[in-house]
């Protein structure tokens, strides 16, 4: 069954705008949780992860935001940009060394000029 | 230039008929995945290897099968009892000491049925 449910599974949003995607898990035993960004035809590249030790990572205009007490992460993706519109991807990391993630179903983000 | 390199980008398969899907990187990395991507189902794990010769089955492992003979080489066969082959496959690896974080993905290919 599913351990990582996403939402939305697609997503408009404005330029200049703030896009805003959540995760949800239901597994103890995630101990990294990275965020993947993928175009038409491409593989998933890394965009920001973060630790369940950790409330908030910021990289640029993404930003994690963690909360380990309701299992919920989300991105927040400010100042949206038309380049931004993608498939994007969260993730959780098994503890332990078999390095294995599990995927979320992934939303599509479209950002209008 | 390091990174990971999947080949062919599209590749065709007939009726009853195994395809091998190539897998290598240059990242030193010892883990190795492969998954597959359909629309609207995110990804899902077929296979994994921690090191050579070694390898796990992962969530979809029907109808796939794989070899680990070297670090930088996961091959995929796609074997005739996989009825539903058509989709996007992406591999993958990670460092499995303490700093590797995550995996990284090549950048697929697309297997369509004739």
């Amino acid at each position: 069954q599913q351990q990582v449910k996403q939402s939305p599974q697609s997503l408009i949003v404005q330029k200049g705008g703030i896009s805003i995607i959540n995760c949800a898990y239901e597994n103890t035993a995630f101990d990294y949780f990275p965020w993947y960004q993928q175009f038409p035809g491409k593989g998933p590249a890394l965009l920001i992860a973060i630790r369940p030790d950790v409330s908030e990572k910021k990289e640029g205009r993404f930003t994690i935001s963690f909360n380990k007490s309701a299992k919920q992460f989300s991105l927040h993706i400010m100042d949206s940009q038309p380049g931004d519109s993608a498939t994007y991807f969260c993730a959780a990391r098994f503890s332990g060394n078999t390095g294995k993630l599990i995927f979320g179903q992934g939303t599509t983000l479209q950002v209008k000029p | 230039d390091g990174g990971i390199t999947q080949s062919p980008k599209y590749l065709f398969r007939k009726e009853g008929q195994n395809v091998t899907l190539s897998c290598e990187q240059n990242l030193n990395h010892d883990a190795m995945y492969w998954y597959r991507q359909d629309p609207g189902q995110g990804l899902r794990l077929i296979y994994y290897s921690q090191i050579v010769n070694d390898f796990q089955k992962g969530d979809i492992a029907e109808g796939y099968s794989v070899s680990r003979e070297k670090k930088e080489s996961f091959p995929l066969t796609v074997t005739s009892a996989q009825k539903n082959p058509t989709a996007f496959y992406l591999c993958a690896s990670s460092s499995q000491l303490a700093s590797g974080e995550t995996q990284y993905f090549g950048p697929g290919t697309r297997l369509l049925v004739l």
